[in-house]
């Protein structure tokens, strides 16, 4: 069974930590993604990864930054933490495989709460 | 992500009738689209996929429509349940080699005993 898995179902940090939130795919997807879920906003996409150590930027990536040392493994950094980062993170994969097939498998989110 | 919307935020029905939740999009590049079902607590999960070449798909309970002409897509749910309550979002992708969808806004199903 596919799995994409996030580190911490829930989270909560002080304003200005520094504040890692980590994902780990067990289906060997070369493509991998972080949104973030806030209500009647839907999910928009802060970075994303389509191969080990590359990365593009998102519509949000402000105040967010990303690593991808691994294939398997895609971490979202903020580098210090605001109040108006509280949020739901859900990070994602997907294979490329050519054509339109490429539909995206879902971690279960970590709710990040900034105080 | 602006081109994806949704008719109507929220959706009630009672259990075993029909349900249809719409998608409108404005990319007329994008090729290909999905549904998304995400429940309370839990990530998106794929229900059912189509491509621009096709008019509608049909899977277990579900059926995609998509009317390219007015830029329109649709999810139909075949005798709800209330298992099927959960937003629901649809995605868009652009075609040209981009694996990176857009989505809307989402569809909250209620589903009535």
């Amino acid at each position: 069974d596919v799995k994409v898995t996030q580190s911490s179902r829930y989270l909560v940090k002080r304003t200005g930590e520094k504040v890692f939130l980590e994902c780990v795919q067990d289906m060997d997807h070369e493509n991998m993604f972080w949104y973030r879920q806030d209500p009647g906003l839907g999910l928009r996409l802060i970075y994303f990864s389509y191969d080990v150590k590359m990365k593009e930027k998102g519509d949000i990536p402000e105040g967010y930054s990303v690593s991808r040392e691994k294939k398997e493994r895609f971490s979202l950094i903020l580098e210090s933490a605001s109040t108006n980062q509280t949020s739901m993170y859900l990070c994602a994969s997907s294979t490329r495989t050519g054509g339109n097939n490429e539909k995206l498998f879902f971690g279960s989110g970590t709710q990040l709460s900034v105080l | 992500g602006e081109s994806v919307g949704l008719h109507l935020p929220t959706l009630s029905v009672q259990e075993g009738d029909n349900s249809i939740i719409n998608c409108a999009y404005s990319n007329s590049a994008s090729d290909y689209f999905i549904w998304y079902k995400q429940e309370s607590g839990k990530g998106p999960q794929f229900i059912i996929d189509i491509r621009s070449n096709m008019d509608k798909r049909q899977g277990q309970r579900v059926t995609v429509l998509l009317n390219k002409t007015v830029k329109h897509l649709s999810l139909q749910i075949a005798a709800t349940q209330p298992g099927d309550s959960a937003v629901y979002f649809c995605a868009e992708r652009v075609g040209g080699g981009s694996y990176i969808p857009t989505f809307g806004r989402g569809t909250s199903l209620i589903v009535h005993p």
